[in-house]
């Protein structure tokens, strides 16, 4: 099936520490992938994109990299900052439809002080 | 500058008495999305449009129907609604695809009585 799954939040880091959210997806075919993020009060919105395998998105200090051996699209961010804080979600898109993307239930960052 | 605007920010309504919900853009983008995000779960896909060309997933229930008037205006009628339907509903839009970039409006969050 077309699925996406994320670890569990929140997750509650400490400023300045490495950052990661890991998402990983069930493949058919060659999906887009995305992660979008949700700051309190605001819609979603598109943090970055990988269209395909060894891709590397990166925006704001985040990077994720297609990774199609292990099916995962993991963001990372090497030094996390109070204001990152917010949900998270992984997407892909399908192959056989262009206007559906399949989400992930979301990953609540907090970064403290 | 908000781009796609959702209006209420809340709406509380009372079993099954219909609600609508409003969505509008000034983008000027071809399609529009709604999505339903309930609580701690992925965003899912109800419809969209492309232009007027009207969309429905397979799994929406008969329950929820949608109005596209012009470019501009996207509303969500929910007919009787039950306790099951209490959510946060995403409107998003984009020029084409969704594998460009969806652009989401706050949410209206429907609280069912």
């Amino acid at each position: 099936g077309n699925s996406v799954t994320q670890m569990e939040g929140p997750v509650t880091l400490s400023e300045e520490a490495f950052l990661t959210i890991n998402c990983t997806y069930t493949a058919t075919g060659y999906p887009s992938l995305f992660w979008y993020v949700q700051y309190p009060g605001e819609g979603l919105q598109l943090l970055l994109k990988a269209t395909k395998a060894d891709d590397k998105g990166s925006n704001k200090g985040f990077e994720a990299t297609y990774r199609k051996e292990t099916t995962s699209f993991h963001l990372e961010k090497g030094s996390g900052q109070v204001s990152d804080s917010a949900v998270y979600f992984c997407a892909r898109s399908l192959r056989d439809s262009s206007y559906k993307l399949i989400f992930g239930s979301g990953t609540r960052l907090l970064v403290r002080p | 500058d908000a781009m796609v605007i959702q209006n209420p920010r809340y709406q509380v309504t009372q079993f099954g008495k219909p609600v609508t919900l409003s969505c509008s853009q000034t983008l000027n983008h071809n399609v529009m999305y709604w999505y339903q995000q309930k609580s701690s779960q992925a965003p899912k896909l109800l419809f969209h449009y492309y232009d007027k060309d009207f969309n429905n997933e397979a799994d929406t229930p008969d329950n929820f129907q949608s109005r596209r008037p012009n470019t501009s205006f996207c509303f969500l009628d929910i007919r009787s609604p039950g306790l099951g339907d209490a959510a946060m509903y995403l409107c998003a839009t984009s020029v084409r695809t969704a594998n460009e970039k969806l652009f989401f409006g706050s949410g209206t969050q429907l609280s069912v009585l």
